[in-house]
């Protein structure tokens, strides 16, 4: 059974701190997503990763994808209250059609 | 906004009674996927189809629920005899085969059981 660990599974920071948010699998992950759900809400795709190592930025987002394609990472820079949510990770482990095996997320709350 | 929408967006039943949820996928998707997530959980996947079939169920998915998809457009999931471990947000996405399957999901169909 494929397992996806998230980190830290709750932040708390003030307006203008950077954070790092952390994604982990024992598995090798043919594609990783990214996303962001408010309550009450589906999530919102933020980036999908696929080539291990690949970094993709978003504003003031970066998404890493580790070399061995089994973890990533979420790095926020001069966090702003609009970005309080909750993150989840997603991983495709390819053996399906698509389907896809989410972590529990992180959920961040950024004070003014 | 062409995204993916349900409905309904909200559903208080009381145990026992039969609930039916839609799901309208993007246009152009022909592979639409049901995720059930429960409080401070991920969502778990349930069941997808490509077009009209039906191609995989999760073990999650008991003889009570069943979804179907019969013109390959939108999906409809029904609960028969709802018990309160049903009460969830059930989460419906697609996405294009092929592209890298990336899954835009909809908003949501908040279930509360009594």
């Amino acid at each position: 059974t494929q397992l996806l660990e998230q980190s830290p599974q709750f932040l708390s920071i003030q307006e203008g701190e950077n954070l790092t948010v952390y994604c982990n699998s024992s598995s090798v992950f043919s594609s990783l997503q990214w996303y962001r759900q408010e309550p009450g809400e589906g999530p919102v795709l933020l980036v999908t990763v696929v080539t291990g190592g690949e970094v993709k930025k978003l504003k003031r987002l970066t998404f890493q994808f580790g070399d061995a394609r089994k973890d990533s990472s979420l790095h926020i820079t001069a966090a702003q209250p609009g970005d309080t949510g909750l993150y989840l990770c997603a991983g495709d482990y390819g053996g399906s059609q698509g389907n896809l095996i989410f972590g529990k997320g992180t959920k961040l709350s950024v004070k003014p | 906004d062409t995204g993916v929408s349900q409905d309904p967006r909200h559903k208080i039943t009381k145990r026992g009674q039969n609930v039916t949820f839609r799901c309208d996928p993007i246009s152009e998707h022909n592979r639409l996927y049901w995720y059930r997530q429960t409080l401070g959980q991920g969502p778990e996947f349930l069941t997808y189809f490509q077009n009209e079939a039906q191609l995989e169920k999760s073990r999650l998915l008991s003889d009570r629920f069943s979804a179907e998809r019969p013109k390959g457009s939108f999906s409809t999931l029904e609960i028969q005899r709802t018990e309160q471990g049903d009460s969830a947000m059930y989460l419906c996405a697609s996405s294009i085969q092929g592209l890298r399957d990336t899954q835009y999901f909809g908003p949501g169909t908040r279930l509360t059981v009594l």
